[in-house]
């Protein structure tokens, strides 16, 4: 199985800040027949399903706000909000689809300082 | 927008079975550009791919897990529905179903989910 090691386990970022969460695969997701990351990043707030923000590890969700940014390739891959928002607090997991099974990250919890 | 609505679950007993069912509406389930799956997340931890379905029957299954895992699907009901047999304290969690996109005829993420059902084992 590929395993995806998430950084860090959680993080605080003061409002309008920026917020990064790092996501390591144990081998590379990138497929270089089609240039393409088999990877996703998915918010979960408290008590609702998982979210999905971020495909192809750069591509945003329809309706997903422009301050939350996908990058990296191979095996390292970064979430980035670029202004931190009191609604963005939440537990944020990256997911490769490279490979069955699929996996996720442990979770990366972002909070407000 | 596509709303996935499940149900069942709740307290089991070790040894008995989970099945879990998933409705589908405001897509056709038969939509050759989605296939169907599950994911659980046990309380306060982690997510947990356990398998997934396309219109015709089609399956993949965590390996972990495909021993005791079942996914099927009913076209004429827009569902598709979960049974994991032989359960333990391990299988607590709560579990998902959702919609996986499917953009080159292999089923990658997942782009809408239900809105989750507790299920606990416990003697």
């Amino acid at each position: 199985d590929i395993v995806m090691t998430q950084s860090p386990d959680s993080l605080a970022v003061s409002l309008g800040e920026r917020a990064t969460v790092n996501c390591k695969s144990s081998q590379s997701v990138f497929y270089s027949s089609n240039n393409k990351n088999y990877l996703a990043w998915y918010q979960q707030k408290p008590g609702q399903p998982p979210k999905l923000l971020i495909y192809w590890a750069s591509t945003r969700e329809s309706g997903v706000p422009d301050r939350f940014s996908g990058s990296g390739s191979g095996t390292d891959f970064t979430l980035t909000i670029s202004s931190l928002q009191a609604e963005d607090v939440a537990v944020y997991y990256c997911q490769q689809y490279y490979r069955t099974p699929k996996t996720f990250g442990q979770g990366t919890k972002v909070e407000i300082k | 927008q596509v709303l996935l609505q499940q149900w069942g679950g709740g307290l089991l007993k070790p040894s008995e079975t989970l099945s879990l069912t998933c409705s589908v509406s405001d897509d056709s389930i038969s939509n050759s550009n989605y296939w169907w799956g599950w994911i659980r997340q046990p309380p306060g931890k982690g997510l947990e791919w356990i398998g997934e379905i396309n219109h015709s029957g089609s399956t993949n299954y965590n390996p972990s897990l495909k021993s005791r895992v079942t996914i099927s699907v009913d076209t004429s009901k827009n569902q598709f529905s979960l049974n994991l047999s032989s359960v333990t304290a391990a299988d607590t969690a709560v579990y998902y179903c959702a919609r996986v996109v499917v953009p080159t005829g292999e089923a990658y993420y997942f782009d809408y989910w239900g809105q989750g059902t507790l299920v606990t084992v416990s003697s």
